[in-house]
Parts: C-alpha cells; sequence; structure tokens
C-alpha cells in the first residue's frame, strides 16, 4: 500500500499570508494526487486533482504542485472560509489512500 | 447540479447486516466509476469500495473485503454498499462518491450517512 505523509499536522495563519501544506508519497505516483478541504460538519470538497488541476468553481488562491513522491499545496492570500482540515490522496493504484489531514485555523 | 443522497444509515448491531444507498442524479451515473468513503469520528478519510462504470469491476479495502459489497444499478442510477458481519471499528460517516475515472480522485460527495456498530 502506498502511504501518504501530511505535513505540518496542524497550522495557523494570519488573513492574507500565504501557506503550504505538503504530502509525501511512500512510493511514486505520477501526479496521481488530490486535495481536499473539510469543514467541520460538512463533505469534504475537491480543490486540485492530478497534482496541479485546480477543480471547476474553486478559487485560483489554491495551486498545487510537485512530482514523484513530493507534492505540495498552496494557498494565497488565506480567508476566513479557508479555515478546516486538508487532506492529500494518491489515486495512482489500490487501496487508495489519504494523508492523515492538516488543521489549518486562522491566527 | 450532480447530487448524490445516502440512506440506509443508523444503529446495527456487530455481525448482523445494514445496506447503505446513494441516489446519484445530474449526471450519467452509467458513465462514472462510483466509490464509499468513510470516516470515524474525529478521524481521518478512508476509502472503502470502489466500483466501476459498468459495474463489472469492484475494489473493497482489505479490512472489508468478504464482509461488504459494493454494488450498483445503472437503471435506478443508484449505488450500494452491503454490509455484513459489521465490527464496532466499521463505526463512520460513510459518503457516496463520484471518481474523476482516469485519475481516481473523488470530485463529488454525498452528505455522508452515520452508521454506528453497537450492541
Amino acid at each position: 500500500d502506498i502511504q501518504m505523509t501530511q505535513s505540518p499536522h496542524s497550522l495557523s495563519a494570519s488573513l492574507g499570508e500565504t501557506v503550504s501544506i505538503d504530502c509525501l508519497a511512500s512510493g511514486g505516483i505520477s501526479n496521481y494526487l488530490a486535495w481536499f478541504h473539510q469543514k467541520p460538519g460538512k463533505s469534504p470538497q475537491l480543490l486540485i486533482y492530478y497534482a496541479s488541476r485546480l477543480q471547476d468553481g474553486v478559487p485560483s488562491r489554491f495551486s498545487g504542485s510537485g512530482s514523484g513522491t513530493q507534492y505540495s499545496l498552496k494557498i494565497s492570500n488565506m480567508q476566513p472560509e479557508d479555515e478546516g482540515v486538508y487532506y492529500c490522496q494518491q489515486g495512482y493504484t489500490y487501496p487508495l489512500t489519504f494523508g492523515s489531514g492538516t488543521k489549518l485555523e486562522i491566527k | 447540479e450532480v447530487q448524490l443522497v445516502e440512506s440506509g444509515g443508523g444503529l446495527v448491531q456487530p455481525g448482523r447486516s445494514l445496506k447503505l444507498a446513494c441516489a446519484a442524479s445530474g449526471f450519467t451515473f452509467s458513465n462514472y466509476y462510483m466509490a464509499w468513503v468513510r470516516q470515524a469520528p474525529t478521524k481521518g478519510l478512508e476509502w472503502v469500495a470502489s466500483i466501476s462504470n459498468r459495474g463489472t469491476t469492484s475494489y473493497h479495502r482489505d479490512s472489508v473485503r468478504g464482509r461488504f459489497t459494493i454494488s450498483r444499478d445503472n437503471a435506478r442510477g443508484t449505488l450500494y454498499l452491503q454490509m455484513d458481519s459489521p465490527r464496532s471499528d466499521d463505526t463512520a460517516t460513510y459518503y457516496c462518491t463520484r471518481l474523476i475515472t482516469t485519475v481516481a480522485h473523488f470530485d463529488y460527495w454525498g452528505q455522508g450517512v452515520m452508521v454506528t456498530v453497537s450492541s
């Protein structure tokens, strides 16, 4: 199974700040990497798929990058609605696996 | 508008059975792979099972294989998860999801249905 390791586990940021979240796969996943955002009590929402492709309707302040085993999500100009937990997920091979999540709070 | 609406959750005793359903609308159901993803209380996301668009191929995580079965009825636009012999560690919110087939990412999610396994 491919393990997904996210870092940091949690972070806080001020409004307008830029933050980054990292995801490390235990094996190569050929850019089959997605990022999700989950607000408390809500279903997760797809932000980025195939490492860098922005899902329809997602603000352009979200961007994804990376290759091989290392991937990153960048959130520019942090907004209040960006609070919540972020997960990465590999779609390269079954079993499909998620990272353990990164909790983002407003400072 | 894509909509995924789960039903069938609730309290189930260990070893009994429960069947979840997900009614899909707003897209051509038979064109998409579908999946179930679960989230135990205060925990992260965990993929459970996926099924091909025609229902001919399915995948289950090791911990549920032989106990849970994913299926679909394309004529009814409905996805199912048959849960046999559930255990306490199957307690979770179960989400019905649609897959972007070529990259196996979940692009739409239902609101989730809670399943509690307890005597």
